[in-house]
């Protein structure tokens, strides 16, 4: 099962809103909603990540509505609006997949310049 | 608190066996399915394995499958996951992660992390 195609880096500045997309195929993104977004500081060595979107477009509690998800097609994206400082991150997709697998994207590293 | 604990990392020969253990605390354990990510030096997350809430059911990544084998003890909160065959590609950060469960529904999503453990696998 391949990765999800994610862009390698994105980049915004303070106050603007950004997109990131996670490319997959029918088998993955396109055939369940079940798709989940991760935040991965890298600043601090071993940072776990962070579950910031799941079910393609949903909130766990205690993560800012600056965080919105959606599904088109084989393609999800995660749109962080009014950019702050603190976001800048590297960012996962996850996707279920056929056959009880479970997809990564290759993660995005977003810059807040 | 919620809490996952990782343990049994070090640096291994290729070839040999290693056996990862992680420990849960602060949620009812059996009603979750769980789950071993890991991460290799500066790359990004791989899904390894998954079992589910009760054990009955045990889903393997293809880059793994053959040489781990995932189980728990839900009398213990514990889960591990047995690592045969060590190769150089298997050294990476290996997560426990727990699946997200609400209301009946489980969502394919990993909702609390461990601090991970740490595998070398070199000569």
């Amino acid at each position: 099962q391949s990765a999800l195609t994610q862009p390698p880096s994105a980049s915004g500045s303070p106050g603007q809103s950004i997109t990131i997309s996670c490319t997959g195929t029918s088998s993955d993104v396109g055939g369940y909603n079940y798709v989940s977004w991760y935040q991965q500081h890298q600043q601090h060595p071993g940072k776990a990540p962070k579950l910031i979107i799941y079910d393609v477009n949903k909130r766990p509690s205690g993560v800012p509505d600056r965080f919105s998800g959606s599904k088109s097609g084989n393609t999800a994206s995660l749109t962080v609006s009014g950019l702050q400082a603190e976001d800048e991150a590297d960012y996962y997709c996850s996707s279920y997949a056929d056959k009880n697998n479970l997809i990564f994207g290759g993660g995005t590293k977003l810059t807040v310049l | 608190q919620v809490q996952l604990v990782e343990s049994g990392g070090g640096v291994v020969q290729p070839g040999r066996s290693l056996r990862l253990s992680c420990a849960a605390s602060g949620f009812t354990f059996s009603s979750h399915g769980m789950h071993w990510v890991r991460q290799a030096p500066g790359k990004g997350l791989e899904w390894v394995a998954v079992i589910w809430y009760d054990g009955s059911n045990k889903y393997y990544g293809d880059s793994v499958k053959g040489r781990v084998t995932i189980s728990r003890d839900n009398s213990k909160n514990t889960m591990d996951l047995q690592m045969n065959s060590l190769r150089a590609e298997d050294t990476a950060v290996y997560y426990c992660v727990r699946e997200l469960y609400i209301s009946g529904w489980f969502y394919h999503a990993f909702d609390i992390w461990g601090q991970g453990t740490v595998v070398t696998v070199s000569s």
